[in-house]
This record gives C-alpha cells, sequence and structure tokens, in this order.
C-alpha cells in the first residue's frame, strides 16, 4: 500500500501570496492533520479532519484553512503569506479519529521570500 | 495551557541502553505518542501509550504514569541508525496531538 503522499515537495513563494499544500491519506485512513514543523522544533499542530469534518484547530491565525474531500484527501491553504510561514508542512492520516498513531507523510517544504 | 518538557540532547555508545523522559502538563489528557525522524526525514510512530504501564515493541520499549504525568522511551541494543529526534507526544481531547521539541539522540561506535 502506498504511505502518505503530498504535493508539491518544495515551494517558493512571496510575501502576501498565498499557497495550496495537498495531501493524500493511506488507503482506509479517514483522519487527516496538518502540522507545520520549523528547523530544529516538534510538529506544531495546524488541524486535524475527520469524515471530512474540521475536529480540531491549533494556535494559527485565520490565514490558515484546510477541507477534506470525500475521497479523504486534504487541503492546506494559507493566505498573505509571511516571512514566518516558511516551513516543512507535514501530513499526517490515522485511521479513526482519535490520533494514536498518525502516518506522515514527506512534507512540503515552503519557502517564503 | 499544554507543555511538554524532555531532554535537549542524549548521547550512548553503540550496544547501550538508552532512556529518553518526557514530562507533560496538559488537561484532557488521551495518550502519550512516541515518534522517531532522522534529519530531512518525516516522523515515524513508534508507540503509544493510553494506559499505565511499559508497552514493548522490540528495541523499543515505552512507559507511561498518568499520575505523575510522565512517561519514557527506552531503547535498547542501540544502533547507529538510532541516531535521531525523538518526540513525545500528547494526545489533547481526542483529537489534538502536541510534540516535544525533541530528543536528539547521538549513538556513538
Amino acid at each position: 500500500d502506498a504511505g502518505v503522499t503530498q504535493s508539491p515537495t518544495h515551494l517558493i513563494k512571496t510575501r502576501g501570496q498565498q499557497v495550496t499544500l495537498r495531501c493524500s491519506p493511506i488507503s482506509g485512513h479517514k483522519s487527516v492533520s496538518w502540522y507545520q514543523q520549523v528547523l530544529g522544533q516538534g510538529p506544531q499542530f495546524i488541524f486535524q479532519y475527520y469524515e471530512k469534518e474540521e475536529r480540531g484547530r491549533g494556535n494559527f491565525p485565520d490565514r490558515f484553512s484546510a477541507r477534506q474531500f470525500p475521497n479523504y484527501s486534504s487541503e492546506l491553504n494559507v493566505n498573505a503569506l509571511l516571512l514566518g510561514d516558511s516551513a516543512l508542512y507535514l501530513c499526517a492520516s490515522g485511521r479513526g479519529l482519535e490520533p494514536r498513531e498518525q502516518y506522515f507523510g514527506p512534507g512540503t517544504r515552503l519557502t517564503v521570500t | 495551557g499544554q507543555s511538554l518538557e524532555q531532554p535537549s540532547e542524549v548521547t550512548a555508545v553503540e550496544g547501550a541502553i538508552v532512556q529518553i523522559n518526557c514530562t507533560y502538563q496538559t488537561s484532557g489528557f488521551y495518550g502519550l505518542s512516541w515518534y522517531q525522524q532522522h534529519d530531512g526525514g518525516a516522523p515515524t510512530f513508534l508507540s503509544y501509550n493510553a494506559l499505565d504501564g511499559l508497552e514493548e515493541t522490540g528495541r523499543f520499549s515505552s512507559f507511561l504514569s498518568r499520575s505523575d504525568s510522565y512517561g519514557y522511551l527506552l531503547l535498547q541494543e542501540l544502533q547507529m541508525k538510532d541516531s535521531a529526534s525523538y518526540f513525545c507526544a500528547v494526545n489533547v481531547g481526542g483529537f489534538k496531538t502536541i510534540f516535544g521539541a525533541g530528543t536528539r539522540l547521538f549513538v556513538k561506535a
């Protein structure tokens, strides 16, 4: 079975632009969570989606939004990009609502200039 | 608020045993997870403890004491490939995972 996939791998954007990151979970997994990881730190929770509904949100501004589609894939959108949004964005999938065991994708490296 | 504390670095020799501790302060605690991350890679799930006690998976074991808000990851028979960052993470409210800052493990020959 294929693991969690994310696209694109790398992305360079300019301040003020908007970006959309994509994630496909492992087949059969209904939960997708998004994380931001800055170099040298642990992943920071952004959102969790389960069965196409937002179940949890971290301490991120409203510029960050996400959605989950009927096939359980997900998109993370970030508007009005700031330099501080430069990070690795990780997607993780899980079988159920409770994120006991999460499988991470390779991430999207976003650079904002 | 929520917080997790784990050592920033640990060094051990090949073949040895190492323990990485994690203490947490959070409300709505559901369980404690451990993840491994090699440089340039994604986090990989190692273990999850919802109840007090020890969980063993091969060379890795994880322990949880809910009353002490404390857990640890035990790595036995260390190998060079175990050099990586290890994160403890708490499951809060059943839907949110809060990660610690990570412990860099250096395994020496």
